[in-house]
């Protein structure tokens, strides 16, 4: 099976842009998580999609944005840019049936954003 | 809230050693999942081992290896006969079980380069 996908792998915009950022999991994954990782902060949770519904979310502004498609590719928005937001974007995904069983969370290569 | 310590920032072995690399958490949860991803300079993210914390036994993936305290709430992973290829940074990683929704918390991450 092919591994998760992100597109585009790096982005150069300035403050005040918008940025959409794309994820296709892997075939048959339902669950689609994004991360956002910067040397200051780590890795941070940023929202999570199952279904086409967000089902999670971290505590980022409503600058921060998401939705999931019916075949679960998956794409985030960052509106109004700050220099703050320049970073590794992190895409997961896992099976994530419905029904208990957490699953192992598999990640693209990432989209480095930077901004200017 | 969970959280994840990492509290080795930088390690170096020379090849062929072993090395330990310490996790300690912090969760009221007592059904939860660990895990140790690497992240290699091209910053792919890759699952090295996992545990779920039902489980007594340590978990084990050929050269690795983990030491899971749960009463102490620690989990240090043990890598084997180290090689070149193992210098990446490496992190350790918590989820909650049977909440519904995919979410990692991240430590800090340990920096761990291999000598030869």
């Amino acid at each position: 099976k092919a591994g998760v996908t992100q597109t585009p792998r790096y982005l150069i915009k300035t403050r005040g842009q918008q940025v959409t950022l794309s994820c296709s999991p892997i075939s048959g994954h339902r669950s689609v998580s994004w991360y956002q990782q910067t040397p200051g902060q780590g890795l941070q949770f940023l929202f999570e999609y199952f279904s086409e519904t967000q089902r999670n979310k971290g505590n980022f502004p409503g600058r921060f944005s998401g939705r999931q498609f019916s075949n679960s590719r998956s794409e985030m928005n960052v509106s109004t840019l700050e220099l703050g937001d320049s970073a590794l974007y992190l895409c997961a995904s896992s099976p994530s049936t419905s029904g208990v069983i957490q699953e192992t969370q598999y990640f693209g290569p990432g989209t480095r954003l930077l901004v200017l | 809230a969970q959280t994840v310590t990492q509290s080795q920032p930088e390690m170096s072995v020379q090849e062929a050693e072993t090395v330990t690399l310490s996790c300690t958490y912090d969760t009221s949860e007592n059904n939860y999942y660990l895990f140790w991803y690497k992240q290699p300079p091209s910053r792919q993210m890759i699952l090295v081992i996992r545990q779920e914390a039902y489980k007594q036994q340590n978990a084990t993936e050929n050269r690795f290896s983990v030491n899971f305290q749960k009463a102490a709430k620690s989990f240090s992973l043990k890598i084997s006969d180290s090689q070149l290829g193992d210098t990446a940074m490496y992190f350790c990683a918590f989820m909650k079980a049977f909440s519904g929704a995919q979410k990692l918390v991240f430590g800090q991450g340990t920096r761990l380069t291999i000598n030869p």
